[in-house]
């Protein structure tokens, strides 16, 4: 079974423009979790899908952040436009809650922004 | 604003135990106890979780203070494949985010 992908794997952009990150959750994972970690932090909470429906998403930095999930599958991740604080490293997550309150999280590699 | 603390640095020397202690004072009743390690280059990885219990799986046991506040993830017997970034999490259970901590980087010496 393939695990969680994302792409591109590395992005390097100027400021002002737009990037677009996509990843493709494991497959039958409703939840989708988009977190990132800028140089020297943590890494952080962005937001969470439920299928296509936006869970979550007291995270996201500004409204620079659109996230979609059309269809409940893949998710894509759009920074418009993009500063220099945006750099680091964005992952995206997937799971599907069992019954009895686990849920574990499945990472996908990240995608490596970079804005110069 | 981080809800764990642990060590920023740990080494082990191979084939030995190993244990990573992290401290969550401020942990609420509906937390779970999650750790995952990050590889080089690659996304957090799950280990294991707890909310009261002791826990064991095939990676590796999970402490857990009585009164929550701290735990401790062990791993038997270390291997090289082991030295990575552990992270020990407050998972919330009504929202399901993580909140990632600062993390020990664990190093294996041969």
């Amino acid at each position: 079974e393939a695990g969680v992908t994302q792409f591109p794997s590395h992005s390097v952009i100027e400021k002002g423009q737009t990037v677009t990150l996509r990843c493709d959750p494991i497959s039958g994972h409703d939840n989708l979790y988009w977190y990132r970690r800028v140089m020297g932090k943590e890494i952080k909470f962005l937001l969470h899908f439920v299928k296509e429906s936006k869970q979550d998403e007291s995270g996201m930095p500004n409204n620079r952040f659109l996230a979609e999930r059309t269809g409940g599958t893949y998710s894509t991740l759009k920074v418009q436009p993009a500063e220099l604080e945006d750099s680091g490293v964005y992952f995206c997550a997937s799971s599907s809650r069992l019954a009895g309150g686990t849920d574990t999280q499945y990472f996908g590699p990240g995608t490596r922004l970079t804005v110069l | 604003d981080a809800k764990t603390t642990q060590p920023n640095s740990m080494e082990s020397n191979e084939e030995e135990p190993v244990h990573l202690p992290c401290n969550h004072s401020t942990i609420s009743g509906t937390d779970y106890i999650h750790w995952y390690r990050q590889l080089p280059s690659q996304g957090p990885e799950y280990v294991i979780h707890g909310l009261t219990s002791n826990v064991n799986n095939r990676m590796a046991s999970l402490a857990i203070a009585e009164d929550r506040k701290s735990s401790t993830l062990i791993l038997h017997r270390a291997t090289l494949r082991d030295a990575a970034v552990y992270y020990c999490i407050l998972r919330d259970y009504v929202t399901n985010n993580l909140f990632f901590g600062t993390g020990t980087r664990l190093t294996v010496i041969p």
